[in-house]
Formats: C-alpha cells, sequence, structure tokens
C-alpha cells in the first residue's frame, strides 16, 4: 500500500524567511510519480509538481524548489524568501505510473504553512 | 480554458436526505476523479472513471455512493441518506487521457454539511 508522510503539521515564518517542507513516501512500485499541491485559503488545489520516480533531479522553479532523495523516499519543498501569499495549506501525494491504469492520487494530511509579514 | 467545474460550492442538507454534486471536467479529458476531502485531511479517493465507465470504484465508503458519467463528461456524485460523517468537501481531478502519466487538475469542491 502507498503512504505519504508528512509530519509537519503547521509551520509559521516570518515573511523572507526559507522555509522547507518535509515529505516521506511509502510505496512498493519501482515506478511512480510524486507531486506536491497547494490550496490557499480559496481551497482549490492547485498543482506545483510533478516528479518521476526514476528522475532524482532536483528542480528548481523561481522561488520553489524540490529535493529527491530515492535513497531516503523523501520530497522535501523549499520556498526561498517566502511571502505572505505562499500561506497555504502543502500537500505531498504519490500515485503509481502504469500506462491505463488509475493513477489514483495518495495524499499526506498536508502542512498548513503561515507567512507573517 | 476553462478549467474543472463543481456546482454547487456549497450544499447543506439534514440527515438522511439525498444529494447529487455535479462536476464538469476540462474539455476533452477522458479521465475523471472524485475525492473526498475531511477536515483537516488530504483528499481520500473515491472512485475513477475512465470515459463513461467506472473503472475504479473501490475508495466509495459503502453502497450509499454512487457516481456516474454516462456520456463520458460530466459526472455526478450521488449520496443515498446521507450521514453526519459524509460532510466533507468533495472535490473532482480530470486528466487528459488514462491518468497514468497525466497531471490531475482539481476543481474548486463542494463542501456538503450533513446537518
Amino acid at each position: 500500500a502507498q503512504k505519504v508522510t508528512q509530519a509537519q503539521t503547521e509551520i509559521s515564518v516570518v515573511e523572507k524567511e526559507d522555509v522547507t517542507l518535509d515529505c516521506v513516501y511509502e510505496t512498493r512500485d519501482t515506478t511512480y510519480y510524486l507531486f506536491w499541491y497547494k490550496q490557499p485559503p480559496s481551497g482549490e488545489l492547485v498543482f506545483l509538481i510533478r516528479r518521476n520516480s526514476f528522475d532524482e533531479q532536483n528542480e528548481i522553479s523561481g522561488r520553489y524548489s524540490w529535493n529527491f532523495q530515492k535513497s531516503t523516499s523523501s520530497f522535501n519543498f523549499t520556498i526561498t524568501a517566502s511571502q505572505v501569499v505562499d500561506s497555504a495549506v502543502y500537500f505531498c501525494a504519490l500515485s503509481e505510473a502504469l500506462i491505463g491504469a488509475n493513477s489514483k492520487l495518495t495524499f499526506g494530511k498536508g502542512i498548513t504553512l503561515s507567512v507573517r509579514p | 480554458g476553462a478549467g474543472v467545474s463543481q456546482t454547487p460550492s456549497n450544499k447543506v442538507t439534514e440527515k438522511g436526505k439525498y444529494v447529487e454534486l455535479r462536476c464538469d471536467p476540462i474539455s476533452g479529458h477522458t479521465a475523471l476523479y472524485w475525492y473526498r476531502q475531511s477536515l483537516g485531511q488530504g483528499p481520500e479517493f473515491l472512485i475513477y472513471f475512465q470515459g463513461t465507465g467506472a473503472a475504479d470504484d473501490s475508495g466509495l465508503p459503502n453502497d450509499r455512493f454512487f457516481a456516474v458519467r454516462p456520456e463520458g463528461s460530466v459526472s455526478t456524485l450521488k449520496i443515498q441518506r446521507t450521514e453526519r460523517g459524509d460532510s466533507a468537501v468533495y472535490l473532482c481531478a480530470s486528466t487528459p487521457t488514462s491518468g497514468s502519466t497525466d497531471t490531475q487538475y482539481f476543481g474548486p469542491g463542494t463542501r456538503l454539511t450533513v446537518l
């Protein structure tokens, strides 16, 4: 069975601080996808990134960066120079990667990030 | 283009009543997913449609829950004899093809409150 653990439940930082959101996953699949979604107060889940299990390269997109470590089954997310607009709940998720199969997402419980001005 | 839309945005009902929640996926998307998000939790999978058929309904909690997608586009999640424990946000997502290599894009959800 697949499982995603987001041990941090709430994080509060002051604007311009860097913050890292942790994600640890469990799966028996050799091929899988990892995701991060953002859920602002409006409630809609916003896709941030998808990473294939065969691609361990770290990725940077503006102030966002992701560190995928297969050896520790972790997919951590760092926001550099945080801003108030980054305040939201962030979910890490996992899915199988089989063509034609149900790629239902298994989500963690989410991390509530509050960025104070 | 237009994203996934869900109606109503909020639904308040009384215990024992029947409700229908609607999802309109992104045009042309063949795969559609329903999830349920309880307060303080991540979304949990309910059912997956590939075209008109429910390819995986293993996440439906019991037989009070049913979903259809008769023309392969709009889907309706139906809950009979609602219970207070059904209160949650019901999310819908769609992907262009079979879903396994595509990213799921979510709608804004329907917040269901059962009194």
